[in-house]
């Protein structure tokens, strides 16, 4: 069945940058869109953006323009996402998602000194 | 930016019942190639949204009957009836018709 894997949970200095993981099975990593979504504690959610595997395309939300830089590897069959000079505000949960009707376990990212 | 107006923010139901969710966008969510790309999630605690229906009116793979999707141009509804244990959660609009996607800022969905 389809599954997405992601990272664990990270723990980052202000100013500082993560990168988180994201692992596809069970079906051909190259043919869909994969998304990210954030969900800042007890709210709603957010998307980010998207890559196209197949070409490396993406689509960004404006607000997330600078902030968030989507890659691939296709060997593996792996989704990053890098989030650059973090600060309080992006202390969530993060969310891969094929398409949106697949969604990883999430990966949490607190930022604090 | 699309703005989703999700009501009720928290919605008080009896097992066995039924629920009702509403959705409205700030505008049309017709697309031009005539598909209307609004769909409903549920969040349970402590996991993951799960997609339960896809444009408008469309069940995802092992989404009960007992959800049903409904609506056009900026109104939608989504129904659940006779309520069981396991659908309690957060329920969650998003429209892809637009760039950025956006999404409702949910309804709680709790037992009376």
């Amino acid at each position: 069945q389809v599954k997405l894997l992601q990272s664990g949970a990270a723990l980052v200095k202000p100013g500082a940058s993560v990168k988180m993981s994201c692992k596809a099975s069970g079906y051909t990593f190259t043919d869909y869109w994969v998304s990210w979504v954030k969900q800042s504690h007890g709210k709603s959610l957010e998307w980010i953006g998207e890559i196209y595997p197949n070409s490396g395309a993406t689509n960004f939300n404006e607000k997330f323009k600078g902030k968030a830089t989507l890659t691939v590897d296709k060997s593996t069959s792996t989704a990053y996402m890098e989030l650059s000079r973090l600060t309080s505000e992006d202390s969530a949960i993060y969310y891969c998602t094929r398409s949106l009707d697949a969604w990883g376990q999430g990966a949490s990212v607190t930022v604090s000194s | 930016d699309v703005v989703m107006t999700q009501t009720p923010v928290s919605l008080p139901v009896s097992l066995g019942g039924q629920a009702s969710i509403s959705c409205r966008s700030s505008q049309s969510l017709v697309h031009s190639n005539g598909n209307t790309y609004l769909h409903w999630y549920l969040q349970k605690p402590g996991q993951s949204p799960q997609l339960l229906i896809y444009r408008v009116s469309n069940r995802f793979s092992g989404v009960p009957d007992r959800f049903s999707g409904s609506g056009s141009g900026t109104d939608f509804t989504l129904k659940i009836s006779r309520v069981e244990p396991e659908d309690l959660g957060d329920y969650y609009c998003l429209q892809s018709t637009h760039f950025p996607l956006t999404f409702g800022s949910g309804t709680k969905l709790e037992i009376k």
